[in-house]
């Protein structure tokens, strides 16, 4: 079974400031992973995923994740904050097993908020 | 390109009440559906899945069901809605890449 954990519901940083966003997963098997970013009354967005090679992945907007296979995290981070980045952040895992189908296991979510 | 569409964007209703959202997809053939619930503070639990035209799987024991009836159509429901069933609803597909594209969502209140 798969689990993903996201420390903290929310965090606040000011414009400019790093973001981190912290995800740890649970995986019996080699997992994919995945950061989904969801603006108020939408759906969500993927920013990036891990699957496998290099275990640092770019994303869109600036964001980046690397994967810690010792440390089964795969921590978000943006280098500077922008008002718009102000969104709820979703970490995901799913399983490498194979078949077709590709069920995601997400974590609560953390709300970043920007704060001018 | 494909795209995803699910309707309505909002829904109130009362306890008891019958349920039917709706999600089609287009611009794909045979792609894995999804639909999640999103419940304040928890997350976003999946609910049932689909490999193809009848095939559905249920993740959760729960007031909800699910059909198939067209490779592109995925359609949730309920014969009697509970207030537990409140919560945003989320279509979504996938094809090979792995990875989950979301229609917009449904807010659905039961009172």
């Amino acid at each position: 079974a798969q689990s993903v954990t996201q420390l903290g519901s929310h965090v606040s940083v000011s414009e400019g400031a790093l973001v981190l966003l912290r995800c740890n997963y649970s995986s019996s098997v080699p997992p994919y992973l995945f950061w989904y970013v969801q603006y108020p009354n939408q759906g969500l967005q993927l920013l990036l995923k891990y699957t496998t090679g290099a275990t640092l992945v770019k994303g869109i907007n600036g964001f980046e994740a690397e994967f810690k296979k010792s440390e089964t995290s795969f921590h978000l981070t943006k280098p500077s904050a922008h008002m718009s980045d102000a969104a709820e952040y979703f970490c995901a895992v799913s399983d490498n097993s194979g078949g077709s189908n590709y069920k995601l296991t997400f974590g609560k979510g953390t709300l970043l908020t920007v704060n001018p | 390109s494909q795209t995803i569409h699910q309707w309505p964007a909002t829904l109130v209703q009362p306890v008891g009440s019958p349920l039917s959202l709706e999600c089609t997809v287009e611009g794909t053939s045979n792609p894995n559906l999804y639909w999640y619930r999103q419940a304040a503070g928890r997350g976003l639990q999946l609910l049932f899945y689909s490999v193809g035209i009848g095939q559905i799987s249920s993740e959760v024991p729960q007031n909800l069901s699910a059909s198939r009836p067209q490779d592109r159509q995925f359609i949730l429901s309920s014969k009697k809605l509970l207030l537990s069933d409140s919560g945003f609803y989320l279509c979504a597909w996938s094809a090979t890449s792995r990875k989950l594209f979301f229609g917009s969502g449904t807010q659905l209140s039961v009172l």
